[in-house]
């Protein structure tokens, strides 16, 4: 597709369950973000993909918190035995190269969890 | 560390008014400011941006000037309309950072009223 592509764009979960949330970036961009929008908190960074490493961890609130990337392209966050403060808007980026160029976001996932 | 910080709204106007967002920042680097737009129901994408003191970024009748000075960005537009109402992000990157990884000011909700 042309653009940033999140799936499912909504999940509503039960607290204790694990989630898989999948991020599906443009084409040939090689950095890839993690961003939570949540009420109170703002917008967030989670993490940081270069190609298939994560040079930078550092915004993941909890160690049940964690992403992968394979193939250079698709991103998957997983969030285990979540909790009611993970309820938020999941937003992925991607741009085609690291420094000072533009982030295209997806349209987010909105994760309840009940 | 990094930090922005912008006008809370929700700021409420009629069209054809004058719109300013106040926006300041405070990086450890040589930051570039961006703001970003949240129109209903879609997803952030990229308004304007300057790398470098006294840039004026520019679009779809936006402005806002990088002012090391002030440590500002303030977004200024002549003549808002009712399509223009959104939530407005204002962001910044350093370049330090790996990646470009962004940090965003809390949001400031526009409602333009015909």
């Amino acid at each position: 597709g042309a653009g940033v592509s999140q799936s499912p764009s909504n999940k509503v979960t039960e607290k204790g369950k694990d989630v898989e949330l999948r991020c599906d970036p443009i084409s040939g961009h090689t950095a890839l973000y993690w961003y939570r929008q949540s009420l109170g908190q703002g917008l967030e960074f989670l993490i940081y993909f270069q190609g298939n490493s994560a040079p930078d961890k550092s915004g993941l609130p909890s160690d049940r918190f964690s992403a992968e990337r394979t193939g250079g392209s698709v991103s998957t966050l997983t969030i285990q035995r979540t909790q009611q403060e993970d309820s938020a808007v999941y937003l992925c980026a991607s741009s085609p190269a690291s420094l000072n160029t533009e982030a295209f976001f997806g349209q987010g996932t909105r994760l309840t969890v009940v | 560390g990094d930090s922005v910080t912008q006008m809370e709204g929700p700021v409420t106007l009629s069209e054809e008014a004058f719109l300013t967002i106040n926006c300041t920042y405070t990086a450890t680097g040589y930051p570039s400011l961006f703001w970003y737009v949240q129109y209903p129901g879609e997803g952030l994408q990229l308004l304007l941006k300057a790398t470098k003191a006294d840039d004026k970024g520019s679009n779809k009748g936006f402005e806002a000037t990088y002012r090391k000075e002030t440590t500002s960005f303030h977004l200024e537009k002549g003549s808002v309309q009712v399509s223009d109402s959104a939530v407005y992000f204002c962001a910044l990157s350093d370049l330090k950072a790996a990646g470009n990884k962004l940090t965003f000011g809390g949001g400031t909700r526009v409602l333009v009223k015909p």
